[in-house]
């Protein structure tokens, strides 16, 4: 039972238009939500993160959004640039109990920018 | 340097070996976490420690999976009589808090013939 869905295994974009990738989460004791960038043989680079006592968070070309209430968030990038073509992972995690602070991923989506 | 460094990069050994894998954390950084990442999927979270207490195992999937930290610093994953379903990547990362990004590093893959 997957507590963290990425249901769009690729997206393919333009350069210089916006990227959207989505997440959803079904356990409402997740608090943190993190987003996380992969490139092949490497270990996932953190990009960039939301507490839900926010809706929105923003950094450069990065904003990620967060619906509580449709447990939705959603990464935006914009412009997007080649560069930017990766396997971007949705992580989230709860302070709670035993398991707090251990991150619970997504499948991952493989972003495709095309020049 | 700087960032969170595993080794080996590439480990393979016969199914019934024990295999170690190493992390060295970034400097300073009280949080570690073991992650395990199969193909295809996102990775999935093995054990915590925060210095060098094990507050958290509940990921092993086996008695044959042992972690520690025994200084605070580098930490040790091992696996003991080592499987198939062992391979793939076992990825450490770690944070300045519990409740801070975490920080991956590169991951050891493993294969198990």
């Amino acid at each position: 039972d997957q507590q963290v869905k990425q249901n769009s295994p690729s997206l393919s974009v333009q350069e210089g238009r916006i990227s959207i990738l989505n997440c959803d989460y079904t356990n409402s004791m997740f608090d943190y939500f993190l987003w996380y960038k992969k490139y092949p043989a490497e270990g996932p680079t953190f990009l960039i993160s939301i507490s839900s006592i926010k809706d929105k968070n923003e950094d450069g070309r990065f904003t990620v959004f967060l619906n509580k209430s449709a447990k939705h968030l959603s990464l935006h990038i914009v412009p997007s640039q080649p560069g930017d073509s990766a396997v971007y992972f949705c992580a989230a995690s709860g302070h709670s109990g035993a398991g707090s602070y251990q991150l619970t991923f997504g499948k991952g989506t493989k972003l495709s920018v095309i020049p | 340097g700087a960032g969170v460094s595993q080794s080996p990069r590439y480990k393979v050994a016969k199914r019934g070996q024990d295999v170690a894998l190493r992390c060295d954390p970034i400097s300073g950084h009280v949080s570690l976490f073991w992650y395990q990442q199969a193909l295809g999927q996102g990775p999935e979270f093995l054990t915590y420690f925060q210095n060098e207490a094990q507050l958290d195992k509940s990921g092993l999937p086996s008695d044959r999976f042992f972690a520690e930290r025994p200084e605070g610093s580098v930490s040790t994953l091992k696996i003991q009589r080592t499987q198939q379903e062992d391979s793939a990547v076992y990825l450490c990362a770690s944070s300045l808090g519990a409740d801070q990004p975490q920080h991956f590093g590169d991951g050891t893959r493993l294969s198990i013939l």
